[in-house]
């Protein structure tokens, strides 16, 4: 299995408040992606990275931030948290774009 | 209409059946992957596939370019079959995913 860890993996917590969820892998991957997935829809894409420093918006980015300062760290960052942002959050990365990409084991988020 | 869709969205089987699922995309790709997400959460990529037909064990995946339709078959099904299975593309102006809702299987000893 891919090195690919995420943490929490569990968190409750209130409207309003920041939340940071961390993405670690041990595979020196250059990409790595946030997703989330939601009763009724596919994974959806939030932000991804190709590079230390370097990101990019996905599909659903209103909301949310994101950080990599490491290769091996990509953070995910919920400003102001809200209840629409209760959610599964997966944590993926590959190698380059185009090929396979290995999913962390996801974060359960909810914001009362 | 969604870009990617699969079906059926639902699907229960006896253990021994064939199982079929279908996914069929309307944009223009470079790749389609097929993917297995676990009753317990974890997701493993299945396959990835550009033409032709895959095969790695019990799974096969199929994709037909022209009719834009892509299928994953299961022989012999099993109950550690049961999971979401899940379609998705690569858009060939970029290579972000775009994802199928899942299909979820159960199959019945």
């Amino acid at each position: 299995d891919a090195g690919i860890t995420q943490s929490p993996r569990h968190k409750v917590t209130e409207t309003g408040t920041p939340v940071t969820l961390r993405c670690h892998q041990t595979e020196n991957h250059r990409y790595m992606y946030w997703y989330r997935q939601d009763p009724g829809h596919g994974l959806r894409l939030i932000h991804y990275s190709y590079g230390v420093k370097d990101t990019d918006k996905g599909e659903v980015s209103d909301g949310y931030s994101v950080s990599r300062s490491k290769t091996e760290d990509f953070l995910l960052t919920l400003e102001s948290a809200t209840s629409s942002q209760t959610s599964v959050y997966f944590c993926a990365i590959s190698e380059s774009a185009g090929v396979w990409q290995f999913f962390g084991p996801g974060t359960r988020l909810t914001v009362l | 209409k969604n870009e990617v869709e699969q079906s059926p969205q639902n699907l229960t089987a006896q253990e021994g059946e064939f199982i079929t699922i279908n996914c069929s995309y309307s944009v223009g790709i470079s790749a389609l992957h097929w993917l297995q997400q676990h009753p317990g959460g974890g997701i493993v990529s299945l396959f990835m596939l550009s033409s032709g037909k895959k095969k790695h064990g019990r799974l096969i995946a199929t994709i037909n370019i022209q009719e834009k339709h892509s299928s994953l078959h299961i022989t012999a099904s099993h109950p550690r079959d049961s999971a979401v299975y899940i379609c998705a593309v690569e858009g060939d102006s970029n290579y972000q995913l775009i994802w199928g809702a899942g299909t979820k299987l159960i199959i019945k000893p």
